[in-house]
């Protein structure tokens, strides 16, 4: 099946610094993915949507400016958290999006970020 | 707003017993599918179901969706420590570029 490769799976850092995830999709083009949050317990809640060559679109809710999006190939979305504080600690997940008659959205294995 | 109502949202039974996850919403959906998510790990895909009145079978899992399109339910037989996990619902609309609301969750806990 269709696999998702998400980068790092954990992450520890300092307030004030900025971290990277990468979302990846191995053997399909997906020209949207997705990235949630998800609190201990909770379910997933959606924080935007990210299309190839295109900006990102924001729920409402999210800033912008401090979770960049950029999808720059039809395999590779990241997710900047920018200036990050505690508050921003949490479980970020991606989703990629496999087109068809029954489309199917494969997810990464997550990103469990500690912020200190 | 909560567009997906799931319940119960916690759910802790002995090895054997029956249960049974509901997904209700006031809002008609393309499709549906389940998810099972364990601890620190993305959410894998149980099934999709996209016809009113459609049951799906999956081993011990069964699913099936409203005749309205607007809810679903998961029934599992038997469970087993094994089931153990969170299950998610969603929903989506065609065209909506696979954009889905998830439900709130349903942890389920089976003892052995």
């Amino acid at each position: 099946g269709a696999v998702v490769s998400q980068h790092p799976s954990r992450v520890i850092c300092k307030s004030g610094t900025s971290v990277k995830i990468e979302c990846r999709s191995l053997d399909f083009q997906a020209t949207t993915m997705f990235w949630y949050r998800q609190f201990p317990k909770q379910s997933l809640m959606l924080m935007a949507t990210s299309n190839e060559g295109s900006k990102a679109t924001y729920e409402q809710g999210v800033e912008k400016d401090k979770f960049l999006i950029n999808h720059a190939s039809l395999t590779l979305s990241t997710l900047t958290v920018t200036s990050a504080h505690p508050e921003d600690s949490s479980f970020y997940i991606c989703s990629a999006r496999l087109g068809g008659v029954r489309e199917k959205l494969f997810f990464g294995s997550g990103t469990q970020l500690s912020v200190l | 707003t909560q567009l997906l109502e799931q319940s119960p949202q916690f759910l802790s039974i002995q090895e054997g017993e029956n249960l049974t996850v509901y997904c209700n919403s006031s809002s008609v959906f393309s499709s549906l599918q389940w998810y099972r998510q364990e601890p620190g790990e993305g959410p894998v895909l149980l099934v999709t179901v996209v016809t009113g009145g459609e049951v799906k079978k999956l081993k011990r899992l069964t699913f099936q969706f409203g005749d309205a399109r607007k809810d679903s339910s998961l029934h599992i037989t038997a469970a087993q420590p094994g089931d153990t996990g969170l299950y998610l619902c969603a929903g989506g609309w065609s065209g909506n570029t696979g954009k889905l609301i998830f439900g709130q969750g349903t942890t389920l806990q089976v003892k052995p």
